[in-house]
């Protein structure tokens, strides 16, 4: 089975710097996908960024950016310019391409932005 | 994309009683899910439910605790059983992913406190 791993439950960061939360995760499959959700105190889940497993190049969405490190089974995400909006819940997540479509989630890691 | 309504969005209920969550999807969807996410923690999956059959569980949860219904491709309950105060969790509702896009979506979850 797949397990996700997040060691840092809580970061903080001072505005509009950098912050980049770790996660990693074990797996025997070749193909699969990950994610990045936040969950902001209103409980929705919010995708920030995705990555294919078979694409080499790091998937990025304007401040948000990863490492993806397919051998070393490590994707962390990047965060620039932090906002004071991106204070939440950041939860790494597994998902097989398999077509089974569930999402293995790690524990998760509270983000807090210092103004 | 898909926008998922979930109902009620937060409920107190006391224990030995049972609630049932709804959940309803804007366009048909194979595939729906529920996670548990207890007080602090991250998102547990609870079950599989697909539509004309029986849902599937994940270990440690149990048809008699959560009996789920999918009567059609849009709407899915996901009912809490004689519920107990650790039952208190936030239960949300979720739809795989289907063609090519790979993103989950998620409803805005269920708030239950059981006293």
């Amino acid at each position: 089975a797949q397990t996700v791993t997040q060691s840092q439950p809580e970061m903080s960061v001072q505005e509009a710097e950098t912050v980049t939360l770790s996660c990693t995760y074990d797996t025997s499959e070749s193909d699969y996908y990950l994610f990045w959700y936040k969950q902001p105190p209103s409980r929705q889940m919010i995708l920030v960024i995705r990555q294919e497993a078979y694409k080499q190049q790091n998937a990025t969405e304007n401040r948000f950016s990863v490492n993806f490190q397919k051998a070393a089974k490590s994707f962390s995400l990047k965060i620039s310019d932090s906002q004071l909006g991106d204070a939440a819940m950041y939860f790494c997540a597994y998902r097989s391409a398999d077509g089974a479509q569930k999402l293995v989630f790690g524990q998760g890691t509270r983000l807090t932005i210092n103004p | 994309s898909a926008v998922i309504s979930q109902k009620p969005s937060r409920d107190i209920c006391q224990r030995g009683t049972s609630l049932t969550i709804q959940c309803q999807v804007d366009s048909q969807v194979t595939m729906m899910f529920w996670y548990r996410q207890q007080p602090g923690q991250s998102l547990t999956l609870i079950a599989t439910a697909n539509q004309g059959s029986e849902a599937t569980y994940e270990s440690g949860f149990v048809i008699d605790k959560f009996p789920i219904s999918r009567p059609n491709l849009t709407f899915s309950t996901l009912t809490v059983s004689n519920m107990s105060p650790e039952d208190s969790s936030i239960y949300l509702c979720s739809v795989g992913a289907w063609g090519s896009n790979t993103e989950a979506f998620f409803g805005q979850g269920t708030r239950l406190t059981v006293v």
